[in-house]
């Protein structure tokens, strides 16, 4: 059973508008999450991460929210950019088990100019 | 720069072959990851090392092994390559301390047939 999901496999956004990614977990030990980025033939990258002492967390026009009432975040990409068409990972990892993080399935992400 | 390489960008192995995955950063870092990557399923974590000699099993070790003689370099070893081990295998490194991201080489598309 997936402990972190994400439910849109794929998002097409117009170029310019607001691009919403969800994620949501089941472990409530989970206590820092992560969003990375992929291009095709590229491996992962590191986008913004949050604690769970947070509920939001920003970083120029990326921003992430934590529900941990809901056990759900969200990426916000504000303005989006033909830049931005790539798979996006939620990750999630807690100080117990502080070397497996767990990785979504991911959202591809269509900016469409 | 940071930077993660993998030996190979794609290979084609054939049932039961011993397979070799080699992963060489250099970052000085103390932790080493092998993931494989599915549609649907995200990153697995298949081994991880946090020293030079050490490893860990992650989630999915069955028909795998590693190796790290050298800290620079982490070997994903494929003992007797099955058609369900046709993957894409990411390696990744990550720092000693609190800090959760970590840094990803390119892949390797690895075809059993």
């Amino acid at each position: 059973d997936q402990q972190v999901k994400q439910n849109s496999p794929s998002l097409s956004v117009q170029e310019g508008r607001i691009s919403i990614l969800n994620c949501d977990y089941t472990n409530s030990m989970f206590d820092y999450f992560l969003w990375y980025k992929k291009y095709p033939a590229e491996g992962p990258t590191f986008l913004i991460s949050i604690s769970s002492i947070k509920d939001k967390n920003e970083d120029g026009r990326f921003t992430v929210f934590l529900n941990k009432s809901a056990k759900h975040l969200s990426l916000h990409i504000v303005p989006s950019q033909p830049g931005d068409s790539a798979v996006y990972f939620c990750a999630a990892s807690d100080q117990t088990s502080y070397d497996k993080v767990i990785f979504g399935p991911g959202t591809s992400l269509s900016v469409i100019p | 720069d940071v930077k993660v390489t993998q030996s190979s960008r794609y290979l084609v192995k054939r049932t039961g072959e011993k397979v070799f995955l080699e992963c060489v950063q250099d970052m000085d870092h103390e932790n080493m990851f092998w993931y494989r990557q599915d549609p649907g399923l995200g990153l697995r974590l298949i081994y991880f090392s946090y020293d030079v000699k050490m490893k860990e099993k992650g989630d999915i070790p069955e028909g795998y092994s590693v190796s790290r003689e050298k800290k620079e370099r982490f070997s994903l070893i494929l003992e007797s390559a099955s058609t369900n081990q046709t993957s894409m295998y990411l390696c990744a490194s990550r720092p000693r301390g609190l800090s959760y991201e970590q840094y990803f080489g390119p892949g390797t598309r690895l075809t059993v047939t």
